[in-house]
């Protein structure tokens, strides 16, 4: 079955220093979504990622679609300890509203 | 209102109990979703209604069961539950969104403990 697989699994960052975590799919996706869960908390929406290449940008937060449909990126620019939380990408299987949840990288960051 | 409310917050049950988690959400949202998420995991899909009718069940146990009564309103029943079925249980909805995706709205989720 379709896997979705996330590196790294932790990241501890100085606060400013820079964090990226990767996303990567077994299979063509035809759309990826990154959301944020903060400990104790559920999943919130961050972005949706839809076309081939495809780059946007949120304030300190950059992420990429692959040219490929295979893989994408989240880029925190200078970590703030409000960015502290779980980042989860989530895959959706063509033609349903099946998500598939990455293995997520937690993100501790130390001021 | 964007926001997905689910009761009760916290739930401790045995395993011969019967009991049922409750969401609801007044967006408009035609789809809705159980998850089950264990600590340190990613939340894991459990079941799909889309516009009142279950499209996905993701091979759960017969002791979960899922019920749409209306599109507002989700819930899932559970019956003779084991003590690996302790979880955060999660409800989402969303709806169409462009070139086919749909954003998900989560509730705060129902912790069960299953003793």
């Amino acid at each position: 079955g379709q896997q979705v697989m996330q590196i790294p699994q932790y990241q501890h960052v100085q606060e400013g220093e820079d964090f990226t975590t990767y996303c990567n799919s077994s299979t063509t996706l035809s759309n990826i979504q990154w959301y944020k869960q903060r400990p104790g908390g559920h999943p919130v929406f961050l972005i949706q990622l839809v076309k081939s290449g495809e780059v946007k940008k949120q304030k300190r937060l950059t992420f990429q679609f692959g040219e490929a449909k295979k893989n994408s990126s989240l880029h925190i620019t200078a970590t703030q300890t409000t960015d502290v939380g779980t980042y989860f990408c989530a895959a959706l299987t063509s033609g349903t509203y099946k998500y598939i949840f990455g293995t997520g990288t937690r993100l501790k960051v130390l001021a | 209102d964007t926001e997905v409310t689910q009761t009760p917050k916290h739930l401790v049950m045995g395993m011969t109990n019967k009991k049922s988690l409750k969401c609801e959400q007044h967006m408009g949202h035609r789809a809705m979703y159980w998850y089950k998420q264990k600590a340190k995991k990613p939340p894991e899909l459990m079941f799909v209604y889309s516009y009142e009718k279950l499209s996905i069940n993701e091979s759960v146990p017969s002791r979960f069961s899922p019920e749409c009564p209306n599109s507002s309103l989700l819930n899932l029943h559970l019956h003779a539950l084991q003590p690996e079925d302790s979880a955060l249980y999660l409800c989402a909805s969303s709806s169409p969104g462009p070139a086919g995706g749909h954003e998900q709205y989560f509730g705060p989720g129902t912790r069960l403990t299953v003793t």
